[in-house]
C-alpha cells in the first residue's frame, strides 16, 4: 500500500521555470527521500531529510519536510528539459523497518525547452 | 565504485513458469531490498535481505521469495508466473559497513531494473 499522496500527479512547465512538487504521508517516518525516474528505468536517488532536519538542499534541488502536518515538499529551481521525469517521494520508518521505503504515486514534469 | 546492477535488464515468460532475478549491491554495502513497479499499484515493497537473513517482508504472496549470499548478491523468486507479474522489478543497496553518516547508512540505491513480461 501507498504511504501517501503526492501532488500535483503531474506538472508541466516552461525551461527556466521553478517546479514545486508535494508529498503527504501518513505515519511517522525516520526519513524521507525523494527520487527521480526516466522512462521506467532505474530510480536516481535525490535527497535524503531526517525526520530532525527541516529543510535540506542539494544543488538547484530544496527540500522541506513538516513532520506536525506529514508532508514534505521538492522544488527545483530554474528548470532544464533535462528534468523532465516522474519524481517519487519515499518515506522509511526506521526501527526494524530501515531497509523497506514506501512510495507515493509519484508526479509526472515535463519541461518544456 | 560500480553501481547497483541486476540481470537479466528484460525477461519474457509464460503464465506457470518460475523466475530467478539478480542483484549485485554496491561493494560494501549489507543490505538488499526488493520493489515491485506496475502502473496499476505503483512502487510496492517486496523484501529486505540484510546480512544473509529477510530483516523485511511486503504483503506478496509466498510465491515471491528471495535470498541473499555471503557476497551480498541476493535473487529473487517468483514461482507459478500469473499475467499480474508483469512488472519492473527493482532492487536497491543501502547499509555501507563504513558510513560517513546516518543519511550515508539510510540512503537506498537503485538497480536499473529487471522487466519480465508474462504471457
Amino acid at each position: 500500500s501507498q504511504q501517501g499522496e503526492e501532488d500535483p500527479q503531474a506538472l508541466s512547465i516552461q525551461e527556466g521555470e521553478n517546479a514545486t512538487m508535494n508529498c503527504s504521508y501518513k505515519t511517522s517516518i525516520n526519513n524521507l527521500q525523494w527520487y527521480r525516474q526516466n522512462s521506467g528505468r532505474g530510480l536516481v536517488h535525490l535527497i535524503l531529510i531526517r525526520s530532525n532536519e527541516r529543510e535540506k538542499h542539494s544543488g538547484r534541488l530544496r527540500v522541506t519536510l513538516d513532520t506536525s502536518k506529514k508532508s514534505s515538499s521538492l522544488l527545483i529551481t530554474a528548470s532544464r528539459a533535462a528534468d523532465t521525469a516522474s519524481y517519487f517521494c519515499a518515506t522509511n520508518a526506521g526501527g526494524t523497518s530501515y531497509g523497506k521505503l514506501t512510495f507515493g504515486q509519484g508526479t509526472i514534469l515535463t519541461v518544456h525547452p | 565504485k560500480a553501481g547497483v546492477t541486476q540481470t537479466p535488464r528484460y525477461l519474457i515468460k509464460t503464465r506457470g513458469q518460475q523466475v530467478t532475478l539478480s542483484c549485485s549491491p554496491i561493494s560494501g554495502h549489507r543490505s538488499v531490498s526488493w520493489y515491485q513497479q506496475t502502473p496499476g499499484q505503483g512502487l510496492q515493497f517486496l523484501f529486505e535481505y540484510f546480512s544473509e537473513t529477510q530483516r523485511n517482508k511486503g504483503n506478496f504472496p509466498g510465491r515471491f521469495s528471495g535470498r541473499q549470499f555471503s557476497n551480498s548478491r541476493s535473487e529473487m523468486n517468483v514461482s507459478t508466473l500469473e499475467l499480474g507479474d508483469s512488472a519492473l522489478y527493482l532492487c536497491a543497496s543501502s547499509f555501507p559497513m563504513r558510513a560517513l553518516n546516518l543519511a550515508d547508512q539510510e540512503t537506498q540505491y537503485f538497480g536499473p531494473g529487471t522487466r519480465l513480461l508474462v504471457l
